[in-house]
């Protein structure tokens, strides 16, 4: 079946600090790819997607490329900032609504 | 865009009794789902709850221990039956505005914790 692998947590960076969170998956067919993050006490929202292989998704300054060939999709942010501390949930769909989600990754930036 | 409204935001309850969370979206919406999040876990899909028709579980949920309502297109319930601590867990709804994946949206989850 569908799975997700998300690089464990929690991640702790300084503000400025580069931000990458690994994400391999494995699915029948041709799935889209999302990135989506839960802000404290907030509801899930999604960052970024990319329906194809070498779409791009890219959204608030964080990008993500959809790789067929390693089958993976990781995050991506020059310059975090405090703002960004949340839980990162990286989630493939194939099907409306039916998405497999990794684990989630905790990201706390420090001032 | 789509606001999604849960209710109740968190409860405590005691093992052996139900809670049924109430999930509202501010427009009209024609699938809705419902996630579990179990402490340090992803999120899974319990049920997808169409209007009219009676909700889909997948694998590893039954209707018996969370029975679904969606009496119209804006609104649906689920039930958390004879709970288990097994059961604490964020409870999340879901809806498709079905114009693609941009556009699904999430509510804010219910947290439950059973005692």
């Amino acid at each position: 079946g569908d799975s997700v692998t998300q690089m464990e947590g929690p991640v702790t960076l300084s503000e400025e600090a580069f931000l990458t969170i690994n994400c391999t998956y494995t699915a029948t067919g041709y799935p889209s790819l999302f990135w989506y993050v839960q802000y404290p006490g907030e509801g899930l929202q999604l960052l970024l997607k990319a329906t194809k292989a070498d779409d791009k998704g890219s959204n608030k300054g964080f990008e993500a490329t959809y790789r067929k060939e390693t089958t993976s999709f990781h995050l991506e942010k020059g310059s975090v900032q405090v703002s960004d501390s949340a839980v990162y949930f990286c989630a493939l769909g194939t099907n409306a609504g039916k998405s497999t989600f990794g684990d989630g990754t905790t990201l706390t930036v420090k001032p | 865009s789509a606001v999604i409204s849960q209710k109740p935001s968190r409860d405590i309850c005691q093992r052996g009794t139900s809670l049924t969370i109430q999930c509202q979206v501010d427009s009209q919406v024609t699938m809705m789902f419902w996630y579990r999040q179990q402490p340090g876990q992803s999120l899974t899909l319990i049920a997808t709850a169409n209007q009219g028709s009676e909700a889909t579980y997948e694998s590893g949920f039954v209707i018996d221990k969370f029975p679904i309502s969606r009496p119209n297109l804006t609104f649906s319930t689920l039930t958390v039956s004879n709970m288990s601590p097994e059961d604490s867990s964020i409870y999340l709804c879901s809806v498709d505005m079905g114009q693609g994946w941009e556009t699904q949206y999430f509510g804010p989850g219910t947290r439950l914790l059973v005692l």
